[in-house]
């Protein structure tokens, strides 16, 4: 069956480092890959969507690496910041309109 | 743009009643997507409409749960009668299907406990 995963321990970085979030998949063959922050009682919210040819995508201070061969997803956060702490999820789709399935996130806490 | 409204976004109810979720996606999204939230399973995907027409219900999780989307404005998660087992919260999103380049939007959720 198609499987996520995302390391379930919370991971703690100190303020200024770069936090690396790991996203594996299986039995899956995805066009786009997306990363979304959520925060306490809050929806996700939409952060970076890579595709499948695509290897690395950049926003500001986010940085996205997308391996079709190793079905994994690299996400970075650079010169990372308190307020970045939150948790992470990574979702999957297969094509525009579709579902997407979720990993279960990682929580990331930027200690000051 | 207000964004994807969800209500109510507390609901408590006693096993046996008949619950009723809101949304109003964004306008001019035309999916939309109901999502249920716990610790233990994290986000699964309900069902999801593209022009008001149901796609996928298949994570429906029995025929305790229905879902209709009457409008393009619109659309409704019930479940009768409810369970403690439904306690979770419900998140609706929505998208425009060739939008891929801005992801889905979520609503703030509705978080439902049943007694």
């Amino acid at each position: 069956s198609q499987k996520i995963e995302q390391n379930s321990e919370a991971l703690n970085i100190q303020e200024g480092k770069t936090a690396t979030l790991t996203c594996n998949y299986t039995n899956y063959s995805p066009a786009y890959l997306q990363w979304y922050r959520q925060d306490p009682g809050r929806g996700p919210v939409f952060l970076l969507l890579i595709r499948e040819n695509e290897k690395e995508k950049r926003k500001e201070r986010l940085k996205v690496t997308f391996d079709t061969t190793l079905k994994q997803s690299l996400f970075h956060i650079t010169a990372s910041q308190p307020a970045d702490s939150a948790t992470y999820l990574c979702a999957l789709v297969s094509r525009p309109g579709d579902k997407i399935i979720f990993g279960k996130g990682t929580r990331l806490h930027i200690l000051p | 743009d207000a964004g994807v409204i969800q209500s109510p976004r507390h609901e408590v109810t006693e096993m046996g009643q008949e619950v009723t979720l809101r949304c109003k996606p964004i306008s001019g999204h035309n999916s939309l997507f109901w999502y249920r939230q716990t610790m233990m399973r994290g986000l699964e995907l309900l069902i999801y409409f593209n022009n008001n027409v149901p796609i996928d219900d298949s994570g429906m999780p029995e025929d305790r749960f229905s879902a209709k989307m009457p409008n393009a404005s619109f659309s409704t998660l019930k479940i009768q009668p409810s369970e403690p087992r439904d306690s979770a919260v419900y998140f609706c999103a929505s998208s425009l299907v060739q939008g891929t380049n801005y992801g889905y939007t979520f609503g703030s959720g509705t978080r439902l406990t049943v007694v």
